[in-house]
């Protein structure tokens, strides 16, 4: 089967750093996605893994160990409007070019 | 502005009437996707074009579920007999095909929220 785990919930302070964790069982593997999604909105595009290491891109970074079937999403500097989901997503060979997404992590940025 | 749109953006509609979505993507884009997203969870796979063959559907789309793409362009998402099971949010995306690796990033439009009575 398909499996994608993150945590539901998540708080944190405005500044800090905040690691949002992903595991994922899936009959394949061909990359990974972490998506933004503020309440009422579409998602959109944070980050791209197919490769293991780290990529980053601005106060955003991504994480990725297949033989782990693990990948994290970094944000530092927080601020208030990084408030909302994030979904982890995965494109698993067997599913073609649709996206297997986790249920997301729903972060609160406080003051 | 050259984003995913759909239309309509809310629709309520009774138990046992038909409705239909539709979804233009960005103009340079062949791949389409439709997923649905229920309320604290992520979007589910629903079904996908390249140009206009229908290549993937979910087990989730049952057979009152249809989906076209006629021209390689807009597509149309039509429920028969809606269900209350089936409000939720409609989600459109479309990405573009090539040899880059990223080249299937999917752009999500703002999606279509039915509520079924």
């Amino acid at each position: 089967g398909q499996n994608i785990d993150q945590p539901t919930e998540m708080t944190a302070t405005e500044g800090a750093i905040v690691q949002i964790n992903c595991t994922y069982q899936t009959s394949g593997f061909n990359g990974l996605f972490w998506y933004q999604q503020h309440a009422g909105e579409a998602p959109t595009f944070l980050s791209y893994n197919v490769l293991d290491g780290l990529e980053e891109k601005g106060r955003f970074s991504s994480f990725l160990s297949r033989s782990k079937g693990y990948s994290y999403l970094l944000l530092k500097e927080l601020q208030m409007k990084d408030s909302a989901s994030y979904l982890c997503a995965v494109r698993s060979n067997q599913a073609g070019t649709a996206l297997i997404f986790g249920k997301g992590t729903t972060l609160s940025v406080s003051s | 502005d050259t984003g995913v749109s759909q239309d309509p953006r809310h629709k309520i509609t009774k138990r046992g009437q038909n409705v239909t979505f539709r979804c233009d993507p960005i103009s340079e884009h062949n791949r389409l996707y439709w997923y649905r997203q229920t309320l604290g969870q992520g979007p589910e796979f629903l079904t996908y074009f390249q140009n206009e063959a229908q290549l993937e559907k979910s087990r989730l789309l049952s057979d009152r579920f249809s989906a076209e793409r006629p021209k390689g362009s807009f597509s149309t998402l039509e429920i028969q007999r809606t269900e209350q099971g089936d409000s939720a949010m409609y989600l459109c995306a479309s990405s573009p095909s090539g040899g880059e690796v990223r080249a299937d990033e999917q752009f999500f439009g703002p999606g279509t929220r039915l509520t079924v009575l």
